[in-house]
């Protein structure tokens, strides 16, 4: 079965510290995308990042950075230099190769307080 | 990227009655996607759209009370039939756009009373 796990509820940091959200999948495909998305209060969701299964390579955009290590099933997600517009709810998500359903963590709330 | 469009944004609803939500997306697609995210929680798939034939549904999920049309490639309807509180939710509709990933409408925000 599939799984995505963001262990974080929710997290609080000051305006200007750097933040990682954590999230963690369980697949047994060998070709797959995840992804992260984020929600703002006003309730859209907002793609940030997708990576392919094969494509390990860690990638850094502008105050945004991912993390993705296969061998830990772990694709975190960090923010530099955080602001207080990326007080959003934030969502990790899996999807298989032959699909088009996402499964999606249960999000992590992130507060960053000025 | 597509540009889709939901309505209703919100709407506040009695028990027992039906709210038809609409989808409307600005290219031709083959697939749509219906999410449902209650309070709190992870969205979770509904059902996938096909024009031309009957919706798919997950688990959990049935025509009856979630009954879906796909009448052309850029519109769908999703209604919540004989609501109660436990549909409070939000409901968004999802596309496919490059291949891989999946683009999400800006929600209908429903609340049973």
């Amino acid at each position: 079965a599939q799984k995505v796990t963001q262990a974080q509820t929710e997290i609080s940091v000051v305006e200007k510290e750097d933040v990682t959200l954590d999230c963690v999948y369980e697949t047994r495909d060998t070709t797959y995308y995840l992804f992260w998305y984020k929600q703002p209060p006003s309730g859209e969701l907002v793609f940030l990042i997708r990576r392919n299964s094969f494509d390990e390579q860690n990638e850094i955009s502008g105050r945004y950075s991912w993390n993705f290590q296969k061998s830990t099933s772990s694709f975190n997600f960090t923010i530099t230099a955080s602001q207080v517009v990326d007080s959003a709810v934030y969502f990790c998500a899996l999807r298989s190769s032959g699909t088009y359903k996402y499964i999606f963590g249960t999000g992590t709330r992130l507060k960053v307080l000025a | 990227s597509a540009v889709i469009s939901q309505k209703p944004s919100r709407d506040i609803c009695q028990r027992g009655t039906s709210l038809t939500i609409q989808c409307q997306v600005d290219s031709q697609v083959t697939m749509m996607f219906w999410y449902r995210q209650q309070p709190g929680q992870s969205l979770t798939l509904i059902a996938t759209a096909n024009q031309g034939s009957e919706a798919t549904y997950e688990s959990g999920f049935v025509i009856d009370k979630f009954p879906i049309s796909r009448p052309n490639l850029t519109f769908s309807t999703l209604t919540v039939s004989n609501m109660s509180p436990e549909d409070s939710s939000i409901y968004l509709c999802s596309v496919p756009s490059g291949g891989v990933l999946s683009f999400f409408g800006p929600g209908t925000r429903l609340t049973v009373l």
